[in-house]
């Protein structure tokens, strides 16, 4: 069964800083894996998708990229902003049509 | 140009109670999802449906849980008799399909339904 985790759970910075949230998977067999934002009360925004046998996607100040055979997604956020502020959310799919969700990291971007 | 809907937004009912959950894709989606998300729990994923295939509903917690999407378009999920630990928000997400091609996965969500079982 995959499982997916995200660390750190909880991450404050600076406005200004360059940030890096991480994610993990155990079963490398994905077909793709997607990062999306959530807004408090409001649903999920997609923010890049990457296909298995891509290393990265970039979307302005957003990069993230993808090591499949050791099931780790990074995402680079550069220049960060307070509108950055948010939990981020990794999804990954397998065979089958369901994304699983690691737990999220909730960002907090100081002015 | 209307993204994901659903509705209602809120809804407060009684355990036991049946409640249906409405969503509207984005117009010339053919792939529709259904996911749950609780607090302790993170988001699961429910149910798909894709074209006019036989729907996926591995995710779907237990028999008291249904979901039908009409004409392709517009789904409802059915929950049945529901129990307290039925309070999450639901979420449907609709994508163009993978038939689409690479692009074609992109989940877009709706803002969900949240759902408190008194």
């Amino acid at each position: 069964k995959q499982e997916v985790t995200q660390i750190p759970a909880a991450l404050s910075v600076p406005e200004g800083e360059n940030l890096v949230l991480n994610c993990s998977f155990t079963d490398s067999a994905i077909y793709n894996l997607q990062w999306f934002r959530q807004d408090p009360g409001k649903g999920l925004t997609s923010l890049l998708l990457i296909q298995s046998s891509q290393r990265e996607q970039t979307s302005g100040r957003l990069n993230a990229s993808l090591d499949k055979s050791s099931g780790r997604s990074t995402l680079y956020i550069a220049a960060s902003q307070p509108g950055d502020s948010a939990t981020y959310l990794c999804a990954v799919r397998n065979a089958g049509n369901m994304l699983t969700f690691g737990g999220g990291t909730r960002l907090m971007v100081k002015p | 140009g209307a993204g994901v809907s659903q509705s209602p937004s809120n809804k407060v009912t009684e355990k036991g109670k049946d409640v249906e959950l409405r969503c509207d894709p984005i117009s010339g989606h053919t792939a529709l999802y259904w996911y749950r998300q609780s607090l302790g729990q993170g988001l699961e994923f429910l149910i798909y449906f894709q074209g006019n295939s036989a729907p996926d509903k591995s995710g779907l917690p237990s028999d008291r849980f249904s979901a039908e999407r009409t004409g392709g378009s517009v789904s409802t999920l059915t929950i049945q008799r529901t129990q307290q630990e039925d309070s999450a928000v639901y979420l449907c997400a609709s994508s163009l399909g993978v038939l689409a091609g690479t692009g074609g996965e992109t989940q877009y969500f709706g803002p969900g339904t949240r759902l408190l079982v008194l």
